[in-house]
């Protein structure tokens, strides 16, 4: 079974300060997203990344967010200076097509406490 | 706009037991439908997906099919097992330009021995 690898598991950061996740995505696979789960809500959409490109963004997604893929393996989502609400286990999630059946696959999450 | 509705949880089952977890959604395209889990501590796994009206998607023990006259995608299976404790999601997925997922609020299913 592939597997999308995300690290760091868990962490803690203090409010303003910036956070990096990171993401391996599986191995041929051409799209990117990032979802998050705030503690007792849905699973919600963040981003896609195709083609080392935003290919669609929710409204969560804002200025304090980027992804970027730096070194053609990784994908990365950054926040800039965090929130207490940003606190959420975050997603990557990798596919190797767009079509809507394709299966999206999911990392293990990264719990993001913002203190 | 799109959207999954999810049967409130959590629901409490004796093993072997009879499994319906009801999802019925909104699209304004015709979807694929999907029902992904969450094991404590773990991410999400896709359990099965259907792609089409009338399509059963089926893995594990679990089935669901894609109704489009009643717009519902529910989960069953016919004798659960302790091990199949979980969160259960449905979601949806466009395509057509759409890569994201529409995500249930989650069902918590807890079997008892």
């Amino acid at each position: 079974e592939p597997e999308v690898t995300q690290t760091p598991s868990h962490q803690v950061t203090q409010m303003g300060q910036e956070v990096i996740l990171r993401c391996v995505p599986i191995s041929n696979h051409l799209y990117f997203y990032w979802y998050r789960q705030i503690l007792g809500q849905k699973v919600e959409f963040l981003v896609s990344f195709y083609n080392n490109e935003i290919s669609e963004k929710s409204e969560i997604f804002d200025d304090q967010f980027s992804v970027e893929r730096p070194d053609g393996s990784n994908f990365t989502l950054k926040i800039r200076s965090t929130k207490l609400e940003d606190s959420a286990m975050y997603f990557c999630a990798t596919s190797g097509q767009a079509f809507s059946g394709n299966t999206i696959y999911f990392g293990e999450g990264s719990w993001l406490t913002v203190v | 706009g799109n959207s999954v509705t999810q049967m409130e949880g959590p629901v409490t089952l004796s093993e072997e037991a009879f499994l319906t977890i009801n999802c019925t959604y909104t699209a304004t395209g015709y979807p694929s439908l999907f029902w992904y889990v969450q094991y404590p501590g773990e991410g999400l796994q896709l359990l099965l997906k259907a792609t089409k009206a009338d399509d059963k998607g089926s893995n594990k023990g679990f089935e669901a099919t894609y109704r489009k006259e009643t717009t519902s995608f529910h989960l069953e299976k016919g004798s659960v097992q302790v091990s199949d404790s979980a969160v259960y999601f449905c979601a949806l997925r466009l395509g057509a330009g759409s890569y994201q997922l529409t995500f249930g609020k989650g069902t918590k299913l807890s079997v008892i021995p």
